[in-house]
């Protein structure tokens, strides 16, 4: 299977600061044939299901502020928060699909600080 | 509007089955496929399985293999979860979600609320 680890556990960030959180597989999850990177991230608030952010390692949902953006590629993905907002506390999840055995990273919990 | 409603959780013993069930509205069913990711209190997310769009080939984790299984029918929009030999660690959140597009590789572009099961005795 591939591991997915993220970095760090937990980070807090001043309003209308930068947020940046680290994925990284085990394996690549970039595919040659298409030149595409099957990695996807997720924001879950409190009490409600994760949300669809960016798929394809770098392409933003329909909705989704501009202030999310997401890069890297192979086994090296970044989720970066431009300038934090308060709505924006939540944990972030990355997740590889290049195997049909899915996996999740772990967790990076966003707060205020 | 995409809507996925669980149903069929509970309360049940070590050892013991469920069956949860997924209502699916607001697009063509057969199209996409479908997956359960848990969530153990207070903790990450963790897929459990797929299915296509036509309800083959299914795909488990190896936490779950041989215990749980994933079926569909499109004729109702309905993606169930047969969950036997119930051990206290699935113990969980279980969301249904929907693939984005028909394929072994996916993503989630939405999800259910989730339905709590819990392994106790």
């Amino acid at each position: 299977d591939i591991v997915m680890t993220q970095s760090p556990d937990s980070l807090a960030v001043s309003l209308g600061e930068r947020a940046t959180i680290n994925c990284k597989s085990s394996q690549t999850v970039l595919y040659s044939s298409n030149n595409r990177n099957y990695l996807a991230w997720y924001q879950q608030k409190p009490g409600q299901p994760p949300k669809l952010l960016i798929s394809w390692a770098s392409s933003r949902e329909s909705g989704v502020p501009d202030r999310f953006r997401g890069s890297g590629s192979g086994t090296d993905f970044t989720l970066t928060i431009s300038s934090l907002q308060a709505e924006d506390v939540a944990v972030y999840y990355c997740q590889q699909y290049y195997s049909s055995l899915l996996t999740f990273g772990p967790g990076t919990k966003v707060d205020i600080k | 509007e995409v809507l996925l409603l669980e149903s069929g959780g509970g309360l049940v013993q070590p050892g013991g089955s469920l069956r949860l069930s997924c209502a699916a509205s607001g697009f063509t069913f057969s199209d996409y496929g479908m997956s359960w990711v848990r969530q153990a209190p207070g903790k990450g997310l963790e897929w459990v399985s797929s299915i296509r769009g036509s309800g083959s080939p299914t795909f488990y984790a190896d936490s779950v293999k041989g215990r749980l299984t994933i079926s569909r029918d499109n004729s109702k929009n309905m993606v169930y979860l047969q969950m036997s030999s119930l051990r206290p660690e699935d113990t969980a959140l279980y969301h249904c979600a929907r693939g984005h597009r028909d394929s072994d590789y996916l993503y989630f572009d939405n999800w259910g609320q989730g339905i709590l099961v819990t392994v106790s005795s």
